[in-house]
């Protein structure tokens, strides 16, 4: 079961650049990592998705180590509408099974 | 931007009854999925579906718990004798290829209360 760890909880100020570690130790060569931001009553939406390196959209970038054993979103500048849970996914031992963890609640104050 | 979406948004059943829970997936999508999450907690895998089979379910998705793709269009998840614990949001999402590289795609859920 390819689990994934996250903090639970993260603060932060407005314009300011928020990084969300997650781990996920037994990752299988050929999952890619992907990441979701999920509003109260909403669905969660797809932010990013990387293999390894670096990968850098409109919204976010995604760190992700040679070992690929951890994964880093980078939020740059959040904004008070920013404030949502982010979760990190890693495909799981099943052909089409993906394991959502308990995510981070991320607040973003004013 | 194409998007799924779900019916109702809201469903309100007494313990016992059958519901069905409906979806549009994205229409060139391929793969189809059911989540469900209990308030406050995480998002929970249900089963998934390919080419009018189920690829994987998680040991929630019991004998009381059935999908399927009746037609061209929609995806639908039935829930046999609902009980006072499957109360919660049930969210269907869709992807357009293999599932460990295509992002999924979420609808914005149907809240199921059980009374």
């Amino acid at each position: 079961l390819a689990k994934t760890t996250q903090p639970i909880s993260m603060d932060s100020y407005e314009g300011q650049e928020v990084n969300i570690t997650c781990s996920h130790n037994n990752i299988a060569t050929n999952d890619y990592i992907t990441w979701y931001q999920q509003f109260p009553s909403q669905g969660p939406r797809f932010i990013i998705q990387g293999y390894k390196t670096k990968v850098t959209n409109e919204v976010a970038s995604l760190f992700i180590p040679a070992d690929r054993k951890s994964s880093t979103l980078s939020l740059p500048r959040v904004s008070l509408s920013d404030t949502a849970v982010y979760y990190c996914l890693v495909g799981d031992e099943g052909f089409n099974k993906f394991y959502f963890g308990s995510g981070t609640k991320l607040n973003v104050k004013p | 931007e194409p998007e799924v979406t779900q019916t109702p948004s809201h469903q309100v059943t007494q313990m016992g009854q059958e519901v069905i829970l409906r979806c549009v997936p994205i229409s060139n999508h391929l793969y189809f999925y059911w989540y469900r999450q209990i308030l406050g907690q995480k998002v929970e895998f249900l089963v998934s579906f390919y080419n009018n089979e189920i690829s994987e379910k998680s040991e929630i998705f019991d004998d009381q718990f059935s999908v399927e793709r009746p037609d061209g269009s929609n995806f639908t998840l039935k829930i046999r004798s609902t009980k006072l614990e499957d109360s919660a949001m049930y969210f269907c999402a869709s992807s357009d290829g293999q599932g460990r590289n295509s992002p999924l795609h979420f609808g914005n859920g149907t809240r199921l209360t059980v009374t």
